[in-house]
């Protein structure tokens, strides 16, 4: 069964700092994986999508890369600002099934 | 403007009462998908679409129904809602293994 983690649960650091998000999933046996955010008691919003042949993304201040072998992801996100406060998600879509498993998330508070 | 819209936003209802939560997206997607966003159960899938006519169950399909008779239109039906069914309520399209884009969401609360 594949299972999605992301470490740490929690993120506080000052505008500015880059930082990185992680994630990790049991089966390499994906599609793709996905990088959302989520504002409190909004949707998600799509931030990248990186398939499985591909090893890195970027878009603006945020660079996903993806190590499918070793099941692991990284956000890394440039220069913070206090508007990248969020949750931001990770999920897989496994192989042979429609279906997206999502980690619990990371809420990431950027302070200014 | 591409986009998945959820109706209704909020929504609290009694135990018993058949509720309808309407989903329709503007993208020509094949795929759409319901998922429900629990605190510390995160996000579950109940029942997904591959297109027209095809619907198969998520992680947590009981206690819900859906169709899909159109390409654009997904909704997911509470024939007889409990309280354990509050929840935040997502629908999501994609092209088959894209990327998915999510209503706003559906925040039910069942007395």
């Amino acid at each position: 069964k594949q299972e999605v983690t992301q470490i740490p649960a929690a993120l506080s650091v000052p505008e500015g700092e880059n930082l990185v998000l992680n994630c990790s999933f049991t089966d390499s046996a994906i599609y793709n994986l996905q990088w959302f955010r989520q504002d409190p008691g909004k949707g998600l919003t799509s931030l990248l999508l990186i398939q499985s042949s591909q090893r890195e993304q970027t878009s603006g201040r945020l660079n996903a890369s993806l190590d499918k072998s070793s099941g692991r992801s990284t956000l890394y996100i440039a220069a913070s600002q206090p508007g990248d406060s969020a949750t931001y998600l990770c999920a897989v879509l496994i192989q042979g099934a429609q279906k997206l498993v999502f980690g619990q998330g990371t809420r990431l508070t950027i302070n200014p | 403007e591409a986009q998945v819209t959820q109706n209704p936003r909020y929504l609290i209802t009694v135990t018993g009462k058949k509720l309808t939560v309407t989903c329709s997206q503007n993208m020509n997607h094949e795929y759409m998908s319901w998922y429900r966003q629990d605190p510390g159960l995160g996000l579950r899938q109940i029942y997904y679409s591959m297109n027209v006519e095809v619907t198969d169950k998520g992680d947590v399909p009981e206690g819900y129904k859906v169709s899909r008779k159109e390409k654009r239109n997904f909704p997911l039906i509470l024939e007889s809602p409990s309280p354990n069914q509050t929840s935040l309520y997502f629908c999501a399209s994609s092209l088959h293994t894209g990327e998915l884009f999510f209503g706003e969401g559906s925040r039910l609360t069942v007395l």
